[in-house]
């Protein structure tokens, strides 16, 4: 089984980056995708983007295309999120989760969240 | 781009009460690619459903999902106190790309 363990809480000025990492542990020779989505205070989920751990290639939502970059260290099992260009609309809560495509078309497995606030 | 409408909003129930929560995609889409999560405040969602009728791994036999092309529904069959929480649906598109529905709260009466 695999387990998803995300970077700690951070606290962003306007107009900077964060950087959210995701490391996999467990059996991690499966097949599988890492999905980001978000969710604003009190809001629903919002899907960001998507990467293939194995292969590196990755697909982002339109809204975001230009902002975010999503990119992996498989000597690490770890996959980040990098976000510019922050605004006040980019507080919330990120998510890394694991996908598997096929049959189950779901994410499973989920990080822990990681709260980025955006405030000057 | 397919947009998927959950309803009702908020759905006021007892325990032991039976709760229906509806998600519609905008156009047909394949059963297979439908889920359902469970979210508890302060929590990452759970995966309840795949495949718009398929339990996920640990999930209770209360819960169950049905439906095809445009219509599906997440059934309780008996709401248990840990069961209040708010559920969303997901459906994938081209590329992996995912969509989830604006959320139904299911809340104590």
């Amino acid at each position: 089984q695999v387990q998803l363990v995300q970077s700690g809480a951070e606290v962003k000025k306007p107009g900077a980056s964060v950087k959210v990492s995701c490391k996999a542990s467990g059996n991690i020779y499966t097949s599988y995708y890492i999905q980001w989505v978000r969710q604003a205070p009190g809001q629903g989920l919002e899907w960001m983007g998507v990467i293939n751990p194995s292969g590196g290639n990755t697909a982002y939502a339109q809204k975001f295309q230009g902002r975010v970059t999503m990119t992996r260290d498989t000597s690490t099992s770890t996959v980040y999120m990098d976000l510019t260009s922050l605004t006040s609309e980019d507080t919330a809560v990120y998510y890394c989760a694991k996908y598997i495509a096929g049959r189950v078309n779901a994410m499973d497995v989920w990080g822990q969240g990681t709260t980025v606030t955006v405030s000057s | 781009e397919i947009v998927l409408t959950q309803s009702p909003g908020t759905l006021s129930l007892s325990p032991g009460e039976r709760a229906t929560l509806s998600c519609r995609a905008s156009q047909s889409v394949s059963s297979n690619s439908l889920a359902w999560y469970q979210q508890k405040p302060g929590q990452a969602p759970r995966l309840l459903i795949y495949g718009a009728s398929g339990r996920a791994t640990g999930i209770p036999d209360r819960f169950s999902g049905s439906g095809s092309g445009t219509d599906f529904t997440l059934t309780v069959s008996r709401l248990e106190p840990e069961d209040f929480a708010v559920y969303y649906c997901q459906q994938y598109g081209t590329s992996l790309s995912l969509a989830f529905g604006g959320g139904t709260k299911v809340e104590i009466k």
